[in-house]
């Protein structure tokens, strides 16, 4: 089955700086890389995601990268605001899998002013 | 708009009892999941659903059952609660059909502590 890493498990970052996250898989056959955000005490929501067709997604200052060949793909923020605070979940699926993710174990962002 | 709601927000379990984790989404979806969340660690699939009356077990499934009977609901039992199933639950839903898979949308999730 599919396995996600993910990496770092925290991330401290200054206001205005950028953040980048990363994550590997293993299953070749997945072809849909979401990207969760988690407040605190809330459900993880979709912030953006990339199909395997693509090399890069962009969504304002949010963008996710994907390396087919090496199978990893990484979130990166820039210009960073505190609202940015929050963990960070990477996942991982193919089509023929029912839409189950398979999901990294998160990065905790902390953006300081 | 509700989404996907799930009742309740949290709840405490004393070893061996019972209880019903309650999941409705309003978006028509199809394809509904539930996941375990356990302190530092990503989410777990615990048991899926394609439509009414056909579910599937995930990668946790021990020590739940599922039933899916409308396409709204899509309730997680638990019949002998364990302190190894304190964690937080999330249930949630995707798009109908197949094809290229779509956006999860997920409830706020039931913080359940067994003790």
């Amino acid at each position: 089955g599919e396995n996600v890493e993910q990496h770092p498990s925290t991330l401290s970052v200054q206001e205005g700086d950028s953040a980048v996250i990363k994550c590997t898989y293993s299953d070749s056959a997945s072809n849909y890389f979401p990207w969760y955000k988690q407040e605190l005490g809330k459900g993880p929501q979709l912030i953006i995601d990339i199909r395997s067709n693509v090399g890069e997604k962009k969504d304002q200052r949010i963008a996710v990268t994907l390396n087919k060949t090496a199978k990893h793909f990484s979130l990166h923020i820039t210009e960073t605001q505190p609202e940015d605070s929050a963990v960070y979940f990477c996942a991982a699926t193919a089509t023929d899998s029912w839409g189950k993710l398979q999901f990294g174990a998160g990065t905790q962002v902390v953006v300081t002013p | 708009n509700a989404g996907v709601t799930q009742t309740p927000k949290f709840r405490i379990l004393k070893i061996g009892q019972s209880m019903t984790l309650q999941c409705t989404q309003d978006m028509n979806h199809n394809y509904m999941y539930w996941y375990r969340q356990d302190p530092g660690m990503g989410l777990k699939l615990i048991y899926y659903s394609v439509g009414a009356g056909i579910t599937d077990k995930g990668e946790v499934p021990n020590g739940y059952n599922v039933s899916r009977s409308t396409t709204e609901d899509f309730p997680l039992r638990l019949e002998l609660a364990a302190p190894s199933q304190t964690s937080v639950y999330f249930c949630a839903s995707r798009t109908p059909g197949v094809g290229p898979v779509t956006e999860a949308f997920f409830g706020q999730g039931t913080r359940l502590t067994v003790v």
